[in-house]
């Protein structure tokens, strides 16, 4: 089954303590994102990769590192989490144009 | 002004009807559009993707892009219970960024 998915679903950290969100999709696309969710304003782009060690920065890169070693994976790194930083964190693959794929999702709750 | 414009709801419509959901945006430059249906605690699924101007059938689902007058919507017909969701607009700009501006979703309920 074509998908993407991502770990954990649901993380509860604290202040300050490194974390990774990976995400791995298996149909070969070569663009990934990620993207969180807030209530009220909506999805918003944090990093995206156009291929293998090609990345850049979205609309709210703060706080946030991703890497992309491989064409599958593109893991999200919050090397010290803050609570603003609690939301609900989605990864994206496309093939083509702008027609991007979704993840189930990753709620991360920083105390 | 946000740039991409959707009544967030709640839209509630009894079973078997026609569904007409919608979203305004200013920037002109956007030429792909997508409709994304976003269930509880689940990713946004991709229901339909049109480049410019024009309209695209895919089964109960219609959607319709009105370039001139920044408006795109989405019709569902004989709705179903199973359709109550969240639908978010999306759009963007041929950048190799491919960053999708969002609307921030309608909820619809189909009342069986």
């Amino acid at each position: 089954e074509a998908q993407v998915t991502q770990n954990p679903r649901y993380l509860i950290t604290v202040t300050g303590k490194k974390l990774t969100v990976t995400c791995s999709q298996n149909m070969n696309h070569e663009y990934m994102s990620w993207y969180r969710q807030d209530p009220g304003l909506g999805l918003r782009q944090i990093y995206y990769s156009m291929n293998v060690e090609v990345t850049d920065k979205g609309d709210v890169p703060e706080g946030y590192k991703v890497s992309r070693k491989e064409k599958r994976n593109f893991p999200l790194i919050l090397e010290s989490p803050s609570p603003n930083q609690t939301s609900l964190y989605f990864c994206a693959s496309s093939l083509r144009d702008n027609e991007q794929f979704f993840g189930p999702g990753t709620r991360l709750t920083v105390l | 002004q946000k740039e991409v414009e959707q009544d967030p709801g709640p839209l509630s419509v009894p079973e078997g009807a026609i569904v007409s959901l919608n979203c305004t945006y200013s920037n002109s430059a956007f030429q792909y559009f997508m409709w994304y249906r976003q269930y509880s605690r689940k990713g946004p699924e991709l229901l339909m993707y049109t480049y410019s101007s024009g309209n695209k059938e895919d089964g109960r689902f219609t959607a319709q892009v009105d370039k001139s007058s920044k408006y795109i919507s989405l019709f569902i017909r004989d709705s179903q219970p199973s359709d109550s969701a969240t639908y978010l607009c999306a759009m963007s700009y041929d950048t190799g960024r491919r960053a999708l501006t969002f609307g921030s979703g309608t909820r619809l309920q189909v009342q069986p």
